[in-house]
């Protein structure tokens, strides 16, 4: 079964620190890959998206992301953080074998400090 | 725009009764709805998928006659939980697909539900 695996459940950086979250899938095919995030008491948004094309991905608020399919993985990315990054990040992976189905990581809590 | 909405946004019941979740896509027409279930510190969970005017579908592990869902319109979906259990406490999440852009889905904000 596809799966997807967040390393990171936790991390505490002090603002200015670069970023890196990762994110690890478990298929071989054709994927389309997600990062969601989900500011305190707020829905899930998505931060950028990789369906193919250019493997870096730059979304939005100057997160970025590099598929690296000989890895399996699509690490989230962003050189200085702010406080108002705190949040909650998603990694997730559209099913090859269902177009609907989006399956998530664990989540990675991440808290900046000023 | 893609906004989507759940009401409640917290309730509580007593075990036995049953609750119903409203999922609503307030600036675009969603054929396809999605029904996630997310525990604490874990990951959000695919419960159904639910399509405009056809009975959903349900992932594997999922009782059909205890999680019932309705689409009966392009922006409404509505997750009824029925005779409710201590353990089916959780965090019930919603999206919503935008016709026309096959690949996003578009959450809402979620709804608490604790069984007492």
């Amino acid at each position: 079964a596809q799966s997807v695996s967040q390393h990171n459940h936790h991390v505490i950086l002090s603002e200015a620190a670069s970023l890196e979250l990762g994110c690890n899938y478990s298929y071989g095919g054709t994927v389309n890959l997600f990062w969601y995030v989900q500011y305190p008491g707020q829905h899930l948004q998505l931060l950028l998206k990789y369906f193919s094309g250019d493997p870096l991905v730059k979304g939005i608020k100057g997160f970025e992301a590099e598929f690296i399919k000989s890895k399996f993985s699509f690490n989230l990315r962003k050189p200085s953080v702010q406080w108002s990054d705190t949040a909650e990040y998603f990694c997730a992976v559209k099913s090859a074998y269902n177009t609907d189905k989006l399956i998530f990581g664990t989540g990675t809590r991440l808290q900046v400090f000023p | 725009g893609a906004v989507v909405s759940q009401h409640p946004s917290w309730v509580i019941c007593k075990s036995g009764t049953s609750v119903k979740i409203e999922c609503r896509s307030l600036d675009f027409q969603a054929t396809t709805m999605f029904w996630y279930r997310q525990f604490p510190k874990q990951s959000l969970m695919l419960m159904a998928t639910s399509n405009e005017g056809s009975k959903a579908t349900y992932e594997q592990g999922v009782e059909k006659d205890k999680f019932l869902i309705n689409h009966a319109s392009l922006t409404l979906s509505t997750l009824t939980v029925t005779s409710a259990h201590p353990e089916d406490s959780s965090f019930y999440i919603c999206s919503a697909r935008w016709v026309g852009r096959s690949y996003e889905q578009y959450f809402g904000p979620g709804t608490r539900l604790t069984v007492t």
